[in-house]
This record gives C-alpha cells, sequence and structure tokens, in this order.
C-alpha cells in the first residue's frame, strides 16, 4: 500500500517570496505523483502530475514540482508567490497499473499556503 | 469543461436521520468516488464506482452506502447520521483507462450533524 506524506501543515510566507511545500511518498512500486489545489469554498483542481520523463513537470500558475525517486520525495515550489495563491494543496499519489478501470489516488495531509502582503 | 456538482452547499441533520448526498457530472465519465475531508486528515476515499450499479469499498466505508442508477449520478447515503459523521463531502470523477488518475471534484458538501 501506498502513503502520502505531507512535511508542513500551515507555511505562511510574504508576498513575492518563494515557497517550496514538501511531500514525501512511500510505495513499493511505480507511482504516478500529482499535486491539487483547493481554493477556500472550491473543490480540488489538478495542479501538475508527475507520469513518467523528465523529473521536472510545470503545472499552472507557474508552480512546478521535482520528483526525486531516492529520496522519495515530490516537492512543489514557485519562485514568486502572489496573495491568490492562498489556498490548501494537497499531494496524491496513485499506483500504475497495467490495465486498469480507475485508479486510486491517496491523498496527503493538505499544507494550508498562506500569503501575507 | 467538465462540470461535477453535489445537490447541496451546506446540510444540517439530527442524528440518526437519513441523508442522501448526490453527485452528477456531465462528461460521461464511468468513474465516481467519494470522499471526506477533515482537517489534519486530507481526503479519505469512502466508495468508489467504476461502472453503473458497481461500488467499491475505500478506505473508511463504515456507516455509509452508495448507490450508482445511472452512469452520470452517485450517491452517497448516511443510513443513520452520527455527529462523528459531520464533515465536509467532496464527489469526484474521472475516465476509465490510463487517463482514470484525472480526478475532477466537485465543490463539496458541508454536513453538520447535531
Amino acid at each position: 500500500a501506498q502513503s502520502v506524506t505531507q512535511l508542513d501543515s500551515q507555511v505562511p510566507v510574504f508576498e513575492e517570496a518563494p515557497v517550496e511545500l514538501r511531500c514525501n511518498y512511500s510505495s513499493s512500486v511505480s507511482v504516478y505523483l500529482f499535486w491539487y489545489v483547493q481554493y477556500p469554498n472550491q473543490g480540488l483542481q489538478l495542479l501538475l502530475k508527475y507520469l513518467s520523463g523528465s523529473t521536472l513537470v510545470k503545472g499552472i500558475n507557474g508552480f512546478e514540482a521535482e520528483f526525486n525517486k531516492s529520496q522519495t520525495s515530490f516537492h512543489l515550489r514557485k519562485p514568486s508567490v502572489h496573495i491568490s495563491d492562498t489556498a490548501e494543496y494537497f499531494c496524491a499519489v496513485s499506483v500504475r497499473e497495467k490495465e486498469t478501470s480507475g485508479s486510486r489516488l491517496t491523498f496527503g495531509e493538505g499544507t494550508q499556503l498562506t500569503v501575507n502582503p | 469543461d467538465v462540470k461535477v456538482t453535489q445537490s447541496s452547499r451546506y446540510l444540517v441533520k439530527r442524528t440518526g436521520e437519513k441523508v442522501f448526498l448526490e453527485c452528477v457530472q456531465d462528461m460521461d465519465h464511468e468513474n465516481m468516488f467519494w470522499y471526506r475531508q477533515d482537517p489534519g486528515l486530507g481526503l479519505r476515499l469512502i466508495y468508489f464506482s467504476y461502472d453503473v450499479k458497481m461500488k467499491e469499498k475505500g478506505d473508511i466505508p463504515e456507516g455509509y452506502s452508495v448507490s450508482r442508477e445511472k452512469k452520470e449520478r452517485f450517491s452517497l447515503i448516511l443510513e443513520s447520521a452520527s455527529t462523528n459523521q459531520t464533515s465536509m463531502y467532496l464527489c469526484a470523477s474521472s475516465l476509465r483507462g490510463v487517463l482514470s488518475y484525472e480526478q475532477y471534484f466537485g465543490p463539496g458538501t458541508r454536513l453538520t450533524v447535531t
């Protein structure tokens, strides 16, 4: 079974500062990795995904994440945050399957990013 | 764009009541999911369905049941609501196969059981 740990429950930063949200996973098989974002009073939406290939993946709104297999990590970064980035961010993992009618996602606990002026 | 709608944004029910949460998606997705979201616990999978009339238990199915009579609709049922079921409930849908990892979420239903 796989699990996901988000190392920080709350991350406060000032506007235009860089930010890193940390995510570690455990799995004995190959995985797909995701970051989802939840803005206040909304459902989750996909921010970015790692399926294969380049370990550095870019997502929406200037976010990027780096897959590190040896560290089993998938940290999310943004070089300069805006007030509008204030939201809860969830890391998730899905196990690769040869044939699947559906993939289950296992989510981390979430990290609340608060960007202050 | 995929749209996933949930019947209520806020719901208040009394202990012991039977509660129905409805979810509808408009993109012909085969897979549908119900999660509950609690602070510090992230999202936990309650039930999911890969096809009409099919259902599988997730990680926390106790106290819940589901119904999927039509492809676009997936209902979560609390047979006898309890205070520990006060939570945010999120519905999601996805395609089948290699794209099934990308789930589309509804806005959520915040349920309070008193």
